[in-house]
């Protein structure tokens, strides 16, 4: 089983462009797709990206996906910080050796 | 737009089974190629998915719970369920119902239900 492994927290200024990171242990990020939930304090999550860079409709474009290979891993970007965006991230990926679902530890977003 | 709901006890106690439902809304839970999960989240932690179902015969869970889980589909109610046998206080937790696409996206999901494990 591999690990997504994201900081454990992150801070910019509003109106700043913020790149959280989502590194796999093992296996290649390219394998199988990477997702991206928001989760606001006493709500469920929400999804800010799937398949790796695609926007569900009613997402703004200030967010926005990617991977690398060269470094494992994938990356939320969010442009134009808003305080709105402050929430926890979380990016998720699939094990097809052992037909497990991978959730990161959790990245907490503070705009200030 | 689907809507899902979860429902159940509270309060289980340690050593007891956890039942859940999740009422699905606004879309037929045997339609199309959708598959229903649980995911759980402990008070201050991350999220950990629990298992899916697809068909009556068709489920995947999560190898640390596998022993313990059963899930189930109810066409005729739209509703699916989840249980948790032989558990601790370390599976009281907020449980979501969600549905996903076939490559584990989570398009939708309920609002949570929190499970506490306590005599």
């Amino acid at each position: 089983n591999f690990m997504l492994t994201q900081p454990h927290s992150v801070s910019e200024s509003p109106g700043k462009t913020i790149t959280i990171s989502c590194t796999r242990s093992s296996g290649s990020i390219a394998s199988n797709y990477v997702q991206w939930y928001q989760q606001r304090p006493g709500s469920g999550p929400t999804t800010v990206i799937y398949d790796d860079d695609q926007r569900p409709s009613g997402v703004p474009d200030r967010f926005s996906g990617s991977i690398d290979s060269s470094s494992n891993s994938a990356s939320l970007i969010i442009s134009g910080l808003q305080t709105e965006d402050e929430a926890d991230y979380y990016c998720q990926s699939y094990d097809s050796g052992n037909s497990d679902v991978v959730f990161g530890g959790g990245t907490k977003l503070t705009v200030v | 737009q689907v809507q899902l709901q979860e429902s159940g006890p509270g309060l289980v106690k340690p050593s007891q089974t956890l039942s859940l439902t999740c009422t699905v809304s606004g879309g037929s839970i045997s339609s199309g190629s959708s598959y229903w999960n649980w995911i759980r989240q402990p008070a201050g932690k991350g999220l950990e998915w629990i298992g899916r179902i697809y068909t009556s015969d068709s489920t995947n869970y999560t190898p640390s719970l596998k022993s313990r889980v059963t899930m189930s589909l109810d066409t005729s109610t739209n509703q699916f369920s989840l249980r948790l046998s032989s558990v601790t206080a370390a599976d009281t937790a907020v449980y979501y119902c969600a549905r996903a696409s076939p490559r584990y996206w989570f398009d939708s999901w309920g609002q949570g239900t929190l499970v506490t494990v306590s005599s």
